[in-house]
């Protein structure tokens, strides 16, 4: 099914380790983008890509990195986890100008 | 300053009536998209309804329609003939600028949980 595919659903970490969190899409989309979902803080930008090749920071960038080496991928890094990164993490592309498709979340703990 | 506000944390409704979400927002930018969400239990981001700054009337998809008034940047949802299923969390969201290209990211409220009473 054509949508954003996010790997893994769970995870646990301990602290200092690190991990990449995956999102593909198959629909062509250019614009894709990383959010994180906290109690009582709704969804924050961490990072977004308009392209292949470009990537720029977004609300709450600090601990994490991306890449963007194909139009379909847009990984999300984190080097060193902290308990402070335990979260919902949610990977989003977006068609014309409101199409937005999430994936199904990817729920990580850091202990 | 927080570009998308929702002041209620928690909603209850009766079965059938209908509720309306509050939602405000911020922005210089003249074109801009404002966004409703709906997370159930199980955690996915489910779309609702778009409006467009720029649309003249206001947005509905079947039982949602969005109070659209512009001078008080405000765009509350409101959902009639409420279900047991419409019980969620809902997400008020706006995109600034409306070009198909560039970035013009999303920005989120703190959200809306809505709880549906038999």
């Amino acid at each position: 099914n054509a949508g954003v595919t996010q790997t893994p659903k769970f995870q646990v970490l301990k602290t200092g380790q690190s991990m990449t969190l995956q999102c593909a899409q198959d629909m062509n989309h250019e614009y894709m983008s990383w959010y994180r979902q906290d109690p009582g803080m709704g969804l924050r930008l961490i990072h977004y890509s308009v392209g292949a090749g470009i990537t720029d920071q977004g609300e709450v960038p600090n601990g994490y990195n991306v890449s963007r080496s194909t139009t379909e991928d847009f990984p999300l890094r984190l080097l060193s986890a902290a308990p402070s990164q335990t979260s919902v993490y949610f990977c989003a592309s977006r068609q014309r100008s409101y199409g937005y498709t999430f994936g199904s979340g990817t729920r990580l703990t850091v202990v | 300053a927080q570009k998308i506000t929702q002041t209620q944390p928690g909603m209850f409704v009766q079965e059938k009536e209908a509720v309306t979400l509050d939602c405000t927002y911020d922005t210089s930018d003249p074109s801009y998209g404002l966004f409703w969400y709906k997370q159930p239990s199980s955690g996915e981001m489910i779309f609702l309804i778009y409006q467009g700054s720029y649309d003249q009337q206001n947005a509905t998809e079947g039982r949602y329609s969005l109070n659209f008034q512009k001078a008080r940047k405000s765009a509350n949802l409101v959902i009639s003939a409420s279900q047991l299923g419409d019980s969620a969390m809902y997400f008020c969201a706006m995109r600034e600028g409306l070009g198909v290209g560039g970035a013009n990211n999303l920005f989120f409220g703190t959200g809306t949980r809505l709880t549906v009473i038999p």
